[in-house]
């Protein structure tokens, strides 16, 4: 089975600290993606990544960055974390090319809280 | 752009008895897939169905199935025989050929024992 995880479940920063997310799946996904989820307004892409060191901007990059140096690590970066980036945090994986991403395979999710 | 809309923010049902969840969708596209995913309380998010657009037989998974309609853009999910464990939230997902899922805001269902 598909493995993706994510490094903590709960977290809990100040404004202004540097966070850094990480996630890691272990089938070979070329594929990997970062979604912000907020009640009422579903799941909405941050970034997403389809090979090492390639990364492209999804529908809500402001105030975030991503990194990808190896294949089955992909982090989220919040350079100086702000209250209104209190929220789930999802990343997920497929196989390659955008076919892959009929299948997308979910982390359980970082429920992070700016203070 | 492509817009997924879910127009039932929460819904419940009764063990054993059958819901319907509503999603409809905005694309030109002629061929894309549809999704239902499925999101337990702390739990991962998991694919439960899908539907290729340009298929005319409706997809199903054991208790799962969809009613695809192509000219109404509207895939609804049905669940039968609802058990305590489908209390989830549930998201409706549309995909084109980018990277990209679009999915709703989903919907949060109850199952009432």
């Amino acid at each position: 089975d598909v493995k993706v995880t994510q490094s903590s479940r709960y977290l809990v920063k100040r404004t202004g600290e540097k966070v850094f997310l990480e996630c890691v799946q272990d089938m070979d996904h070329e594929n990997m993606f970062w979604y912000r989820q907020d009640p009422g307004l579903g799941l909405r892409l941050i970034y997403f990544s389809y090979d090492v060191k390639m990364k492209e901007k999804g529908d809500i990059p402001e105030g975030y960055s991503v990194s990808r140096e190896k294949k089955e690590r992909f982090s989220l970066i919040l350079e100086s974390a702000s209250t209104n980036q209190t929220s789930m945090y999802l990343c997920a994986s497929s196989s390659p090319g955008t076919s892959g991403i009929r299948e997308q395979f979910f982390g359980p999710g970082t429920r992070l809280t700016v203070l | 752009a492509q817009t997924v809309t879910q127009s039932q923010p929460e819904m419940s049902v009764q063990e054993a008895e059958t819901v319907t969840l509503s999603c409809t969708y905005d694309t030109s596209e002629s061929d894309y897939y549809l999704f239902w995913y499925k999101q337990p309380p702390s739990r991962q998010m998991i694919l439960v169905i899908r539907q290729e657009a340009y298929k005319q037989q409706n997809a199903t998974e054991n208790r799962f199935s969809v009613n695809f309609q192509k000219a109404a853009k509207s895939f609804s999910l049905k669940i039968s025989d609802s058990q305590l464990g489908d209390a989830a939230m549930y998201f409706c997902a549309y995909w084109a050929g980018s990277y990209q899922l679009t999915f709703g805001k989903g919907t949060k269902l109850s199952v009432i024992p």
